[in-house]
């Protein structure tokens, strides 16, 4: 089955600076890259994905990238701000059975004021 | 109101308990889900359903079982209940084809 790894398990940043969190995939069927946001009590929303037919995908302050050879994919948030203070999980789908994820063990990213 | 559900929010039971936590989506979905979540675990898949009547084991499914009689629930229960089911369980829903899954906002079970 998918093995997705992330890290890191925590990332502390400055406001203004930007964050990198990497994944790991296993599974070269693998087509299908979600990227979860959950903030404190609520369950996880996505804040964006990306398919394996394209290399990037960015929505404002938000890019996912991603290297089908080597089996990773990364997101980038820029200008971090406060209310990005959350938990990450990048998450890992073959488009099967519905879009069952495997998730990454998750980021809790702090950014502090 | 439209989304997905869960109840209870918070849950103390007892070892050897049955226990049933509650899904419900209106949106009526072709697949959902069960995940549950535990520090340094991610979110693992214990069961999932692609239609009513129709259910298949995820990644840890030992100790869990489901139903889906109408397409808009899918209830989880833990038929008898161990202190290693201590977790926060999400219920999720989606269409098929890679599309967004969307979370229910968790149900905290503490098994005392």
């Amino acid at each position: 089955g998918e093995n997705v790894e992330q890290h890191p398990s925590t990332l502390s940043v400055q406001e203004g600076d930007s964050a990198v969190i990497k994944c790991t995939y296993s599974d070269s069927a693998s087509n299908y890259f979600p990227w979860y946001k959950q903030e404190l009590g609520k369950g996880p929303q996505l804040i964006i994905d990306i398919r394996s037919n394209v290399g990037e995908k960015k929505d404002q302050r938000i890019a996912v990238t991603l290297n089908k050879t080597a089996k990773h994919f990364s997101l980038h948030i820029t200008e971090t701000q406060p209310e990005d203070s959350a938990v990450y999980f990048c998450a890992a789908s073959n488009g099967n059975a519905g879009n069952m994820l495997t998730f990454g063990g998750g980021t809790r990213l702090m950014v502090k004021p | 109101d439209a989304g997905i559900t869960q109840s209870p929010r918070y849950k103390i039971t007892e070892t050897g308990r049955q226990v049933t936590l509650m899904c419900h989506q209106t949106w009526s979905h072709s697949y959902m889900f069960w995940y549950r979540q535990d520090l340094g675990h991610g979110l693992r898949l214990i069961y999932y359903s692609a239609a009513a009547d129709i259910t298949d084991k995820g990644e840890v499914p030992d100790g869990y079982v489901v139903s889906r009689s109408k397409t808009e629930n899918f209830p989880l229960t833990l038929e008898s209940a161990t202190r290693s089911q201590t977790s926060v369980y999400f219920c999720a829903s989606s269409e098929p084809g890679g599309t967004e899954a969307f979370f229910g906002q968790g149900t905290r079970l503490t098994v005392v």
